[in-house]
């Protein structure tokens, strides 16, 4: 079965230095992985998806993340954090069941930036 | 950009009572979900719903649940006898193909049993 798991659940950082979330995946096959951030009060928005093609992944907002097999990791990083950076931050992986597209959370990590 | 919907945002219910939370997916999409997240807790799948039926559900996802695409453009989630432990920000979200990728996510409602 299909598992993540976000080895923090809060990381803090300041203003203008780097960010990493880690995350961690266990799957019995090549997974599609994902990073989803929710800021409050807000719905979830797609960061960036990995599906097999390039291992370092960029998305939106300046966030990249590079996809480790030997390492099951996924980990998310930007160079430089803004305030606007801090939300909740959530490592998903496909369960891969059929067509069904059912999606598979980690425990979430809070992004804290500090001025 | 098209967006999911949900409403309504915040809705406060009694233990017993029956809840219905709305969404409107994207209107070319095929493939509809609901998630939820229990406060400090992981969003979990509860449904997926394809072609008028349902194709895949959690165990979460009792007989208390059900779900529904009464005009071609809603997509409804029921719960029939709320309990407490229902209380739980709710997540609709659609796709076109079926597939993990193309997901879009509706803002929430966030159900509160009393």
């Amino acid at each position: 079965a299909q598992s993540v798991t976000q080895l923090d659940s809060h990381v803090s950082v300041s203003e203008g230095t780097p960010v990493l979330l880690r995350c961690n995946y266990s799957s019995s096959y090549s997974p599609s992985l994902f990073w989803y951030v929710q800021h409050p009060n807000k719905g979830l928005q797609l960061l960036l998806k990995y599906t097999s093609a390039a291992t370092l992944v960029k998305g939106i907002n300046g966030f990249e993340a590079e996809f480790k097999k030997s390492e099951t990791s996924f980990h998310l990083t930007k160079p430089s954090a803004h305030m606007s950076d801090a939300a909740e931050y959530f490592c998903v992986v496909s369960a891969g069941s059929g067509n069904t597209g059912k999606l598979i959370f980690g425990q979430g990590t809070t992004l804290q930036v500090k001025p | 950009e098209p967006e999911v919907t949900q409403t309504p945002s915040h809705q406060v219910t009694q233990m017993g009572q029956e809840v219905i939370l709305r969404c409107v997916p994207i209107s070319n999409h095929l493939y509809f979900y609901w998630y939820r997240q229990i406060l400090g807790q992981k969003v979990e799948f509860l449904v997926s719903f394809y072609n008028n039926e349902i194709s895949e559900k959690s165990e979460i996802f009792d007989d208390q649940f059900s779900v529904e695409r009464p005009d071609g453009s809603n997509f409804t989630l029921k719960i029939r006898s709320t309990k407490l432990e229902d209380s739980a920000m709710y997540f609709c979200a659609s796709t076109l193909t079926g597939g993990d990728y193309g997901y879009t996510f509706g803002s929430g409602t966030r159900l509160t049993v009393v």
